[in-house]
């Protein structure tokens, strides 16, 4: 029962580089959210997705893009990275909105 | 603005004994809300909830009480055992809304 997944683990780029980050989960959950984590900020809402084919913005949302084509994959795009944005990238879903959500593992993306 | 805060960023008990972790708001329109619990290289974890009809919930050493009129939610662990040291969050959600909001945790450490 794998759950939410998060592709890469790591990942180290130079400031202007683009790279997705992959989120899959395997629940069935409509929802699907993507936070960052930065030390002593708490996790803040980048985007999420209330369903396939759908995305809205959240608290932070400037500098991502996100889509999500097929309903268990939501993906976080960075097209031109930025050091602030080196951070720890969490992905959740949730069977509702605002319902407990499930978290990944997170993936922790430093930037040059 | 913080619309939900924790103020202390630690907390340091003795095996055995309660550890109380604390997270005020300020937005009345909050109506369901959320603990979660954090260990290093993990996501977190969903841990207990309470919504804005009652005012106690209780899952075996873990209870969240809730305090409309003073918006303050507490999470009660007793006893607390050592694999309680984690990072814990409290999370809200507004009536209707599909996000949830975040407080920036409070760092518990239980000693042996």
């Amino acid at each position: 029962n794998a759950g939410v997944t998060q592709t890469p683990k790591f990942r180290v780029l130079k400031t202007g580089q683009s790279m997705t980050l992959l989120c899959a989960q395997d629940m069935n959950h409509e929802y699907m959210y993507w936070y960052r984590q930065d030390p002593g900020m708490g996790l803040r809402l980048i985007h999420y997705s209330v369903g396939e084919g759908t995305t809205a913005k959240g608290e932070v949302p400037d500098g991502y893009n996100v889509s999500r084509l097929k309903k268990q994959n939501f993906l976080l795009g960075l097209e031109s990275a930025a050091p602030s944005q080196t951070s720890v990238y969490f992905c959740a879903s949730a069977t509702q909105g605002g319902q407990p959500q499930h978290f990944g593992d997170g993936t922790r993306l430093s930037i040059l | 603005d913080q619309q939900v805060k924790q103020n202390s960023p630690s907390l340091s008990v003795q095996e055995g004994r309660i550890s109380i972790l604390n997270c005020d708001y300020t937005n009345s329109m909050f109506d369901y809300f959320l603990w979660y619990k954090k260990y290093p290289a993990e996501g977190p974890t969903f841990l207990i909830s309470i919504s804005s009809i009652k005012d106690k919930n209780e899952d075996g050493r873990f209870t969240v009480f809730l305090n409309k009129s003073a918006k303050h939610l507490s999470l009660h662990i007793v006893p607390s055992q050592p694999g309680d040291s984690a990072v814990y969050f409290c999370a809200l959600r507004k009536g209707g809304s599909e996000k949830l909001v975040f407080g920036k945790g409070t760092k518990l450490t239980v000693n042996p």
